[in-house]
């Protein structure tokens, strides 16, 4: 059975890094790619990036381009989403997501991590 | 303001048909297949449909979708109180050079 599974809510004050985690199993980790999607509260799915963790191939959207960083450990079967210095507005849902390509089709989605950032 | 562009809300009744709408552009869903997804509340989004009108297995074919030029439909017939979600579109973006949602729709079954 194909899981993603993710790590858990997170409680961050302004400035603070923080590294969230997704981890696969039940299918071969490194010849999919990993997307992550944010979801601000109450509102609707952003496309934060998408990264092939076989050769870490990463692709952003322009708009999250240098606000986070997305990695992955293909021996672990693990990505990772990071913030170096979190802001308030980074308070959201936030999902990975298994993807063939670059069309949106992801038809395996994470539980979400829960991110607040508050002082 | 998203760039696919969809009705923040729908209702009907049940058992009744409804279609959800998603306009966007020449770059998007002008070019680029359409997925639709739906999210129940408090849960990650579920694919329905994908490469504009296939479902995945397990979908049951209450659910459809549909694509004309820059715009795409996703149709549930059969309405039950179990589709009350959020339904949002998504598709690649080649101009953004990123994937794309809508808004989303809030469904209501009255």
């Amino acid at each position: 059975e194909v899981q993603l599974v993710q790590s858990g809510a997170e409680v961050k004050k302004p400035g603070e890094s923080l590294k969230i985690s997704c981890k696969g199993s039940g299918y071969s980790f490194s010849i999919y790619w990993i997307a992550w999607v944010r979801q601000m509260p109450g509102k609707g799915l952003e496309w934060m990036g998408i990264i092939y963790p076989g050769d870490s191939d990463t692709r952003y959207n322009p708009s999250f381009q240098g606000q986070v960083t997305i990695s992955a450990d293909k021996f672990i079967s693990t990505a990772y989403l990071q913030w170096s210095s979190l802001k308030a507005s980074d308070t959201a849902m936030y999902f990975c997501a298994r993807s063939t390509d670059f069309s949106g089709k992801s038809n395996y989605w994470g539980q979400g991590t829960l991110v607040t950032v508050s002082s | 303001q998203s760039v696919l562009t969809q009705p923040p809300s729908v209702s009907a009744a049940p058992g009744q048909k409804v279609t959800i709408s998603c306009s966007g552009s020449d770059s998007n869903i002008g070019k680029n297949h359409v997925s639709w997804y739906q999210q129940l509340p408090g849960t990650a989004p579920k694919l329905l449909i994908y490469e504009n009108d296939k479902r995945p297995s397990g979908i049951p074919d209450r659910f459809s979708g549909s694509k004309s030029g820059t715009s795409a439909t996703l149709g549930i017939t059969g309405l039950q109180t179990g589709d009350e979600a959020d339904y949002y579109c998504g598709t690649w973006d080649s101009s953004l050079t990123a994937v794309l949602f809508g808004g989303g729709t809030k469904l209501t079954v009255l």
